[in-house]
């Protein structure tokens, strides 16, 4: 069975700074896709970054890249120059390329953008 | 911009009622799932479904049911609510195909008292 862990329940970060919120994930499947979203205190779910399994090079979409280690089974965010607005609920999910779209979540890391 | 509704923002019931949690779609999607969300657990999958008429279990089916006559909505139903079933419900739809992101509702915080 999928299994996505995320260690840190929450962290502080200041303005400006980078900011990387770890997440590893466990499979036997060879193909497989991960993604990120974001989730404010409104409640909203919002798509940040997908990586699949075979891709070549490390997603990136903005301020949001992937740290996408394949043999260690992590595939990390990495938010650069944190701002206010990017405080929230931050969600791993990895979804097998065999399960009709469905998604494994991780309990999630909460980020406070402090000034 | 994809668009998915759910009915209601916030949700108050009794227990031992029949609840119906309600979600629409305008991007054509033929996927839709309903997940719960609770503290420390993340999201769990209740029910998706990958085309009209056609439904699969999630996770955590038990105490709900799924209906989805037609390819915009997607209905969960409890069908005698209880308070554990106290949890704030997310509706998503995508496309079909294993890297599409899916797209969710602004959920529906549900209380059973």
């Amino acid at each position: 069975a999928q299994k996505i862990t995320q260690t840190q329940p929450g962290m502080f970060v200041q303005e400006k700074e980078a900011v990387t919120l770890d997440c590893t994930y466990d499979t036997s499947d060879p193909s497989y896709g991960l993604f990120w979203y974001k989730q404010p205190s409104s409640g909203e779910m919002i798509f940040l970054i997908y990586q699949g399994s075979y891709d070549q090079q490390n997603a990136t979409e903005g301020r949001y890249s992937l740290n996408f280690q394949k043999a260690r089974k992590s595939a990390n965010l990495v938010i650069s120059a944190s701002q206010l607005g990017d405080s929230a609920m931050y969600f791993c999910a990895m979804i097998r390329t065999d399960s009709w779209g469905k998604l494994q979540f991780g309990a999630g890391t909460q980020v406070v953008v402090t000034p | 911009d994809v668009k998915v509704t759910q009915s209601s923002r916030y949700l108050v019931k009794r227990t031992g009622e029949k609840v119906f949690l309600e979600c629409v779609q305008d991007m054509d999607h033929e996927n839709m799932f309903w997940y719960r969300q609770d503290p420390g657990l993340g999201l769990r999958l209740i029910y998706f479904s990958y085309d009209v008429k056609m439904k699969e279990k999630g996770d955590i089916p038990e105490g709900y049911s799924v209906s989805r006559e037609k390819k915009e909505r997607f209905s969960l139903i409890l069908e005698s609510a209880s308070t554990n079933q106290t949890s704030m419900y997310l509706c998503a739809s995508s496309e079909r195909g294993s890297h599409q992101p899916q797209h969710f509702g602004d959920g529906t915080r549900l209380s059973i008292l």
